[in-house]
């Protein structure tokens, strides 16, 4: 079974340009998940989906931050103009809807703002 | 929202000691308690959880406890070896909400 797959693995960017990451979550799994990960500190929920829809996004900056899911597989998390407070590890993951259960992560995006 | 807070932040033992983490969460309606284990450079894999029905929980070398009316649960690893040193977090969540996780714990184990 493939796991979960996160694309680029690393990126570099100055400060106020703009990346795009890229999930592809277990197949059969709604519910997808966007942690922000900063080195030496816990995963720090971004936003999840069921499916196409936001649960919560609740902690996802909104005025540079945007995620979507828009068919329910896939998602995209875009930063629109990234800080140096933004250089953490980007962490997809992806579970079953149900009550509380294992997280599958992927492998991160390793991003660096200069 | 879920504050999850985890002590300590560094742990360093002996090989063949045990080692303990301790993580304390606000929300009384959380019922769901697991530990992800992270070794440089790869991905949090859970390693074992705890439900609200149950106060212990015991695997391969791993027992969790958990305490309601304190709002605490425990990760004990006994007979620890090389393998075991890496980054641990608690996490709690409520039914289906996205878990929220603790600051992690680096543990090295000592030859």
């Amino acid at each position: 079974e493939a796991g979960v797959t996160q694309s680029p693995r690393y990126a570099v960017l100055q400060e106020g340009q703009a990346v795009s990451f890229w999930c592809d979550p277990i197949s059969g799994h709604d519910t997808l998940y966007w942690y922000q990960q900063p080195r030496d500190q816990g995963p720090q929920l971004l936003v999840y989906f069921r499916d196409e829809a936001v649960i919560d996004n609740s902690q996802l900056p909104s005025d540079r931050f945007s995620a979507v899911r828009p068919k329910g597989t896939n998602s995209t998390l875009k930063i629109q103009s990234a800080k140096q407070g933004d250089t953490a590890t980007y962490l997809c993951a992806s579970s079953p809807w149900t009550g509380g259960g294992t997280l599958y992560f992927g492998a991160g995006t390793r991003l660096s703002v200069l | 929202g879920e504050q999850v807070e985890q002590l300590p932040s560094i742990l360093r033992v002996q090989e063949g000691s045990s080692a303990s983490i301790n993580c304390t969460y606000e929300n009384s309606a959380s019922n769901y308690f697991p530990w992800y284990k992270q070794e440089p450079g790869e991905n949090p894999k859970l390693i074992i959880d705890i439900r609200s029905n149950m106060e212990r929980k015991q695997t391969q070398g791993l027992i969790v406890l958990l305490d309601k009316k304190a709002k605490r649960f425990s990760l004990h690893i006994t007979d620890t070896q090389p393998g075991d040193s890496a980054m641990y977090f608690c996490a709690a969540s409520v039914d289906n909400n996205a878990p929220r996780f603790g600051a992690g714990t680096k543990l090295s184990v000592k030859p």
